[in-house]
Protein backbone atom coordinates (compact mmCIF):
# COMPACT_ATOMS: atom_id res chain seq x y z
CA UNK A 1 0.00 0.00 0.00
CA UNK A 2 0.77 3.43 0.02
CA UNK A 3 3.60 4.97 2.13
CA UNK A 4 5.00 8.24 3.68
CA UNK A 5 8.29 8.35 5.33
CA UNK A 6 9.97 11.16 7.00
CA UNK A 7 13.55 11.87 7.53
CA UNK A 8 15.06 11.81 10.08
CA UNK A 9 12.87 10.19 12.33
CA UNK A 10 14.11 12.65 15.77
CA UNK A 11 16.78 15.57 15.23
CA UNK A 12 18.42 17.01 18.60
CA UNK A 13 19.70 20.38 17.85
CA UNK A 14 21.10 23.89 19.75
CA UNK A 15 19.05 26.66 19.65
CA UNK A 16 19.37 29.34 16.58
CA UNK A 17 20.11 26.30 14.20
CA UNK A 18 18.07 25.45 11.16
CA UNK A 19 16.65 21.84 10.74
CA UNK A 20 14.86 20.44 7.56
CA UNK A 21 12.47 17.57 7.74
CA UNK A 22 11.98 16.06 4.53
CA UNK A 23 8.61 13.98 3.73
CA UNK A 24 8.61 11.60 0.39
CA UNK A 25 5.51 9.68 -0.71
CA UNK A 26 6.50 6.27 -1.98
CA UNK A 27 4.95 4.51 -4.85
CA UNK A 28 2.48 7.37 -5.06
CA UNK A 29 2.33 11.29 -6.39
CA UNK A 30 1.00 13.78 -3.90
CA UNK A 31 0.41 17.52 -5.33
CA UNK A 32 -0.41 18.12 -1.59
CA UNK A 33 0.95 17.51 1.67
CA UNK A 34 0.15 18.58 5.40
CA UNK A 35 2.52 19.16 7.64
CA UNK A 36 1.01 18.94 11.44
CA UNK A 37 2.96 19.75 14.86
CA UNK A 38 2.03 17.80 17.86
CA UNK A 39 3.21 18.94 21.56
CA UNK A 40 3.28 16.83 24.07
CA UNK A 41 -0.22 15.10 25.45
CA UNK A 42 -1.92 17.35 22.58
CA UNK A 43 -3.17 16.62 19.43
CA UNK A 44 -2.18 17.22 16.35
CA UNK A 45 -2.48 20.74 14.78
CA UNK A 46 -2.15 21.25 11.09
CA UNK A 47 0.24 23.89 10.47
CA UNK A 48 0.23 24.32 6.86
CA UNK A 49 -1.09 22.73 3.33
CA UNK A 50 2.35 22.38 0.67
CA UNK A 51 1.78 22.48 -2.55
CA UNK A 52 3.56 21.47 -5.38
CA UNK A 53 4.78 23.83 -7.55
CA UNK A 54 3.34 26.80 -5.81
CA UNK A 55 3.66 28.48 -1.94
CA UNK A 56 2.43 26.78 1.07
CA UNK A 57 -0.72 27.95 2.57
CA UNK A 58 0.01 28.46 5.97
CA UNK A 59 -3.04 28.15 8.89
CA UNK A 60 -3.40 31.34 11.21
CA UNK A 61 -0.86 31.56 13.83
CA UNK A 62 1.98 29.91 11.99
CA UNK A 63 4.69 32.18 11.28
CA UNK A 64 5.44 31.53 7.72
CA UNK A 65 8.90 32.48 7.81
CA UNK A 66 9.99 30.43 10.75
CA UNK A 67 8.36 27.00 8.86
CA UNK A 68 9.61 27.50 5.90
CA UNK A 69 8.22 24.85 3.04
CA UNK A 70 9.29 23.77 -0.11
CA UNK A 71 7.38 21.23 -1.97
CA UNK A 72 10.01 20.76 -4.79
CA UNK A 73 8.70 17.56 -6.38
CA UNK A 74 5.85 15.61 -6.64
CA UNK A 75 6.67 12.86 -3.88
CA UNK A 76 8.86 15.07 -1.47
CA UNK A 77 7.67 17.78 0.68
CA UNK A 78 10.20 19.99 3.19
CA UNK A 79 10.10 21.62 6.41
CA UNK A 80 12.89 23.84 7.34
CA UNK A 81 12.25 25.03 11.24
CA UNK A 82 14.95 28.10 11.05
CA UNK A 83 16.47 29.69 14.42
CA UNK A 84 15.06 26.85 15.98
CA UNK A 85 13.86 27.49 19.87
CA UNK A 86 13.24 25.38 22.59
CA UNK A 87 9.37 25.79 22.68
CA UNK A 88 9.38 24.13 19.07
CA UNK A 89 10.38 21.36 19.95
CA UNK A 90 7.68 18.84 19.49
CA UNK A 91 6.78 16.02 16.93
CA UNK A 92 5.96 16.99 13.31
CA UNK A 93 4.22 14.94 11.44
CA UNK A 94 3.59 14.97 7.61
CA UNK A 95 0.24 13.41 5.51
CA UNK A 96 -0.16 12.95 2.28
CA UNK A 97 -3.71 12.21 -0.22
CA UNK A 98 -3.10 10.72 -3.46
CA UNK A 99 -4.15 12.98 -6.06
CA UNK A 100 -7.88 12.91 -6.94
CA UNK A 101 -8.45 10.88 -4.39
CA UNK A 102 -9.14 13.09 -0.86
CA UNK A 103 -10.47 10.66 1.37
CA UNK A 104 -7.21 8.36 0.99
CA UNK A 105 -4.46 10.06 3.18
CA UNK A 106 -1.57 8.42 4.15
CA UNK A 107 0.67 9.93 7.37
CA UNK A 108 4.29 9.76 7.95
CA UNK A 109 5.77 8.11 11.13
CA UNK A 110 6.46 11.64 12.34
CA UNK A 111 9.75 13.75 13.62
CA UNK A 112 10.46 14.63 16.65
CA UNK A 113 12.30 17.54 17.27
CA UNK A 114 14.32 18.65 20.37
CA UNK A 115 15.72 21.83 20.54
CA UNK A 116 18.06 22.59 23.38
CA UNK B 1 -15.70 26.15 10.50
CA UNK B 2 -14.83 22.74 10.94
CA UNK B 3 -14.76 21.18 14.33
CA UNK B 4 -14.43 17.90 15.80
CA UNK B 5 -15.23 17.69 19.81
CA UNK B 6 -13.91 14.42 22.14
CA UNK B 7 -14.95 14.92 25.07
CA UNK B 8 -13.57 12.03 27.13
CA UNK B 9 -9.64 12.78 27.74
CA UNK B 10 -9.13 10.03 29.47
CA UNK B 11 -10.53 7.00 30.13
CA UNK B 12 -9.71 3.86 32.56
CA UNK B 13 -11.26 0.15 31.81
CA UNK B 14 -10.62 -3.17 33.15
CA UNK B 15 -9.33 -5.76 30.48
CA UNK B 16 -12.03 -6.98 28.79
CA UNK B 17 -14.55 -4.22 29.46
CA UNK B 18 -16.22 -2.79 26.56
CA UNK B 19 -15.29 0.96 26.01
CA UNK B 20 -16.64 3.73 23.79
CA UNK B 21 -15.11 6.41 22.68
CA UNK B 22 -17.39 10.13 21.59
CA UNK B 23 -17.07 11.92 18.96
CA UNK B 24 -19.16 15.49 17.94
CA UNK B 25 -18.33 16.96 14.58
CA UNK B 26 -19.21 20.13 13.17
CA UNK B 27 -19.04 20.91 9.79
CA UNK B 28 -21.30 22.90 6.78
CA UNK B 29 -19.83 20.32 4.39
CA UNK B 30 -22.27 18.40 2.42
CA UNK B 31 -19.89 15.64 1.97
CA UNK B 32 -17.20 14.95 4.05
CA UNK B 33 -15.15 12.35 5.44
CA UNK B 34 -14.45 11.00 9.38
CA UNK B 35 -11.52 9.09 10.32
CA UNK B 36 -10.97 7.22 13.76
CA UNK B 37 -6.98 7.30 14.23
CA UNK B 38 -4.89 5.28 16.91
CA UNK B 39 -1.48 6.51 18.53
CA UNK B 40 0.55 3.98 20.52
CA UNK B 41 3.37 5.76 22.54
CA UNK B 42 5.75 5.68 19.59
CA UNK B 43 3.68 8.42 18.00
CA UNK B 44 3.37 6.64 14.47
CA UNK B 45 -0.87 6.97 13.60
CA UNK B 46 -2.47 3.90 12.93
CA UNK B 47 -5.50 4.43 10.65
CA UNK B 48 -8.52 2.39 12.14
CA UNK B 49 -11.63 3.90 9.63
CA UNK B 50 -12.83 5.69 7.25
CA UNK B 51 -16.52 6.85 6.74
CA UNK B 52 -17.66 8.89 4.19
CA UNK B 53 -21.00 11.20 4.96
CA UNK B 54 -23.53 9.60 2.70
CA UNK B 55 -22.92 6.03 4.72
CA UNK B 56 -24.52 5.90 7.48
CA UNK B 57 -24.01 1.91 7.95
CA UNK B 58 -22.58 1.20 11.10
CA UNK B 59 -18.77 -0.70 11.10
CA UNK B 60 -17.80 -3.77 12.64
CA UNK B 61 -14.16 -5.00 12.25
CA UNK B 62 -13.47 -7.73 14.86
CA UNK B 63 -13.69 -6.16 18.34
CA UNK B 64 -13.93 -2.38 17.08
CA UNK B 65 -17.20 -0.94 15.86
CA UNK B 66 -18.28 2.08 14.88
CA UNK B 67 -21.70 3.99 15.12
CA UNK B 68 -22.38 6.44 12.84
CA UNK B 69 -25.61 9.13 13.18
CA UNK B 70 -25.79 12.04 10.83
CA UNK B 71 -29.03 13.02 12.71
CA UNK B 72 -26.73 13.69 16.11
CA UNK B 73 -23.50 14.63 14.36
CA UNK B 74 -21.49 11.88 16.44
CA UNK B 75 -19.18 8.92 15.02
CA UNK B 76 -18.48 7.09 18.05
CA UNK B 77 -15.83 3.97 18.68
CA UNK B 78 -16.63 0.92 20.65
CA UNK B 79 -14.05 -1.81 21.99
CA UNK B 80 -15.45 -4.74 22.66
CA UNK B 81 -13.88 -6.68 25.34
CA UNK B 82 -10.85 -4.19 25.50
CA UNK B 83 -7.12 -5.47 25.67
CA UNK B 84 -3.94 -4.15 27.23
CA UNK B 85 -3.08 -3.75 23.54
CA UNK B 86 -5.51 -1.65 23.28
CA UNK B 87 -4.09 1.17 25.38
CA UNK B 88 -3.23 4.50 23.26
CA UNK B 89 -4.69 7.79 22.85
CA UNK B 90 -7.68 7.72 20.05
CA UNK B 91 -7.79 10.23 17.54
CA UNK B 92 -11.56 10.74 16.26
CA UNK B 93 -10.60 13.45 12.67
CA UNK B 94 -12.60 15.19 10.08
CA UNK B 95 -12.15 16.07 6.16
CA UNK B 96 -14.20 18.45 4.30
CA UNK B 97 -15.17 18.30 0.61
CA UNK B 98 -13.57 22.01 -0.08
CA UNK B 99 -9.82 20.64 0.59
CA UNK B 100 -8.00 17.13 1.87
CA UNK B 101 -7.13 19.34 5.33
CA UNK B 102 -8.10 16.86 8.26
CA UNK B 103 -8.94 18.40 11.20
CA UNK B 104 -8.27 16.40 14.92
CA UNK B 105 -10.30 15.90 17.78
CA UNK B 106 -8.11 16.67 20.68
CA UNK B 107 -7.96 12.78 21.62
CA UNK B 108 -9.07 10.67 23.91
CA UNK B 109 -6.47 8.41 26.40
CA UNK B 110 -7.55 5.28 26.77
CA UNK B 111 -5.61 2.98 29.95
CA UNK B 112 -6.57 -0.47 29.68
CA UNK B 113 -5.76 -2.22 33.30
CA UNK B 114 -4.79 -5.98 33.52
Amino acid sequence: GAVVSQHPSWVICKSGTSVKIECRSLDFQATTMFWYRQFPKQSLMLMATSNEGSKATYEQGVEKDKFLINHASLTLSTLTVTSAHPEDSSFYICSAPISGTPDTQYFGPGTRLTVL
Amino acid sequence: AQKVTQAQTEISVVEKEDVTLDCVYETRDTTYYLFWYKQPPSGELVFLIRRNSFDEQNEISGRYSWNFQKSTSSFNFTITASQVVDSAVYFCALSGNRDDKIIFGKGTRLHILP
